[in-house]
């Protein structure tokens, strides 16, 4: 079953804009993940934030996570053709148990 | 290794026949993931092991499916009597494990790309 709801499920945008993904979760969590898959490979972790951080930066990443809203953010800014890929959120059903991964965004960005 | 290392890279199957899929985690990670990406998908769950023991084994599809860990490091995932539906990307991960599963990262292989003919 899928904890994290990727919103879009496909973005397509012209390079040098911004992307936006959203992530929604239904129960508590202790962090929330974020991860890029290119050619439908291996996953690659972007970034990480716990449950008491509002907010993180990692270069042109940001993410967000609204615990009252059960949801996470996930913006790239200025955008480039190598940002193509997929992109997914994940965290935990309950306790110490693995990570659920949603069905993920589908970013093309166009050059 | 620098890395997670999965063994094959692709592997094509007749139905019916069993097949090995083997995973080589980095040196010193103590938790060890399987997912199953179908085309177009999320990442399913299947298992997991800290150190050689599976805590939990509900996420393997069926009885087909079954996986070992020894010596704490490589990982084999084995489906017996293949079928069309297990056509699928297989994704290995480690993780430290340590202060539980979830407080850093997942490194992925590469994965095992499986076709059922």
């Amino acid at each position: 079953s899928q904890q994290g709801e990727e919103d879009p499920q496909a973005l397509s945008i012209q390079e040098g804009e911004n992307a936006t993904m959203n992530c929604s979760y239904k129960t508590s969590i202790n962090n929330l993940q974020w991860y890029r898959q290119n050619s439908g490979r291996g996953l690659v972790h972007l970034i990480l934030i716990r449950s008491n951080e509002r907010e993180k930066h990692s270069g042109r990443l940001r993410v967000t996570l609204d615990t009252s809203k059960k949801s996470s953010s996930l913006l790239i800014t200025a955008s480039r053709a190598a940002d193509t890929a997929s992109y997914f959120c994940a965290t935990v059903l309950s306790g110490n148990t693995p990570l659920v991964f949603g069905k993920g965004t589908r970013l093309s960005v166009i050059a | 290794g620098a890395g997670v290392s999965q063994s094959p890279s692709n592997k094509v199957t007749e139905k019916g026949k069993d097949v090995e899929l083997r995973c080589d985690p980095i040196s010193g990670h103590t938790a060890l993931y399987w997912y199953r990406q179908s085309l177009g998908q999320g990442l399913e769950f299947l298992i997991y092991f800290q150190g050689n023991s599976a805590p939990d084994k509900s996420g393997l599809p069926s009885d087909r499916f079954s996986a070992e860990r020894t010596g704490g490091s490589v990982s084999t995932l084995t489906i017996q009597r293949t079928q069309q539906e297990d056509s699928a990307v297989y994704l290995c991960a480690s993780s430290p494990g340590l202060r539980g599963l979830n407080s850093h990262g997942y490194t992925f292989g590469s994965g095992t790309r499986l076709t059922v003919v």
